[in-house]
């Protein structure tokens, strides 16, 4: 069955780096766009950012354009978030998620991960 | 960006009850639109893709409708696995974006 598993949440302070990960497993990962999203607590949900099957298109959004870097390793199945100068907005569960196709195109979120909690606080 | 505004924010319904929630965009998104609902400390579940497709394995009491600007979601008869949290997305644009979402609450 699809599988995405986060890691590398933490306690960073303001203006440091963290990495995040999502193994993927279950499904052709080299086939599938794959989306970070995140929730902070308490709050609604934003989109962060996806990176398209090969890795050639990468898009993010406007809260985190310039500070976070979204990539991916197909030959190990796995997905990656660099984010950078962090800040207190950007505490949050972060999910990686599939972006599920229709005629082609990446259309849904239709498999999450259990997300990774960040917390950016000196 | 695509702005989506969801209406109400909260409701209390009953188990039966028939509950219908609205998603608005700022923009014509065709029927470029997702459901989830998600539950405390889980991952969001997909219900409803492009405004009125329903995912294989969700029951039938959830349907979509709408195009354009102007989409619902309604529930049937709400059941207690049903007591969650709803949100719209559009996936018009290539930048995401998700409604601020709908708590439904046992009354």
């Amino acid at each position: 069955q699809v599988q995405l598993v986060e890691s590398g949440g933490g306690v960073v302070q303001p203006g440091r780096s963290l990495r995040l990960s999502c193994a993927a497993s279950g499904f052709t990962f080299r086939s599938y766009a794959i989306h970070w999203v995140r929730q902070a607590p308490g709050k609604g949900l934003e989109w962060v950012a996806v990176i398209s099957y090969d890795g050639s298109n990468e898009y993010y959004a406007a809260s985190v354009e310039g500070r976070f870097t979204i990539s991916r390793d197909n030959s190990k199945n796995t997905l990656y978030l660099q984010m950078s100068s962090l800040i207190s907005e950007d505490t949050a569960v972060y999910f990686c998620a599939r972006g599920g196709v229709v005629s082609g195109t990446d259309y849904f979120f239709d498999h999450w991960g259990q997300g990774t909690l960040v917390t950016v606080s000196s | 960006d695509i702005q989506m505004t969801q209406s109400p924010s909260s409701l209390s319904a009953s188990v039966g009850d028939r509950v219908t929630i609205t998603c608005r965009a700022s923009q014509n998104i065709d029927i470029y639109l997702n459901w989830y609902h998600q539950k405390p400390g889980k991952a969001p579940k997909l219900l409803i893709y492009a405004a009125s497709s329903l995912q294989p394995g969700v029951p039938s009491r959830f349907s979509g409708s709408g195009s354009g600007t102007d989409f619902t979601l309604t529930i049937s008869s709400l059941q207690p696995e049903d007591f969650a949290t709803y949100y719209c997305q559009q996936s018009y644009s290539t930048l995401r974006t998700f409604g601020g979402g709908t708590k439904v609450e046992i009354k």
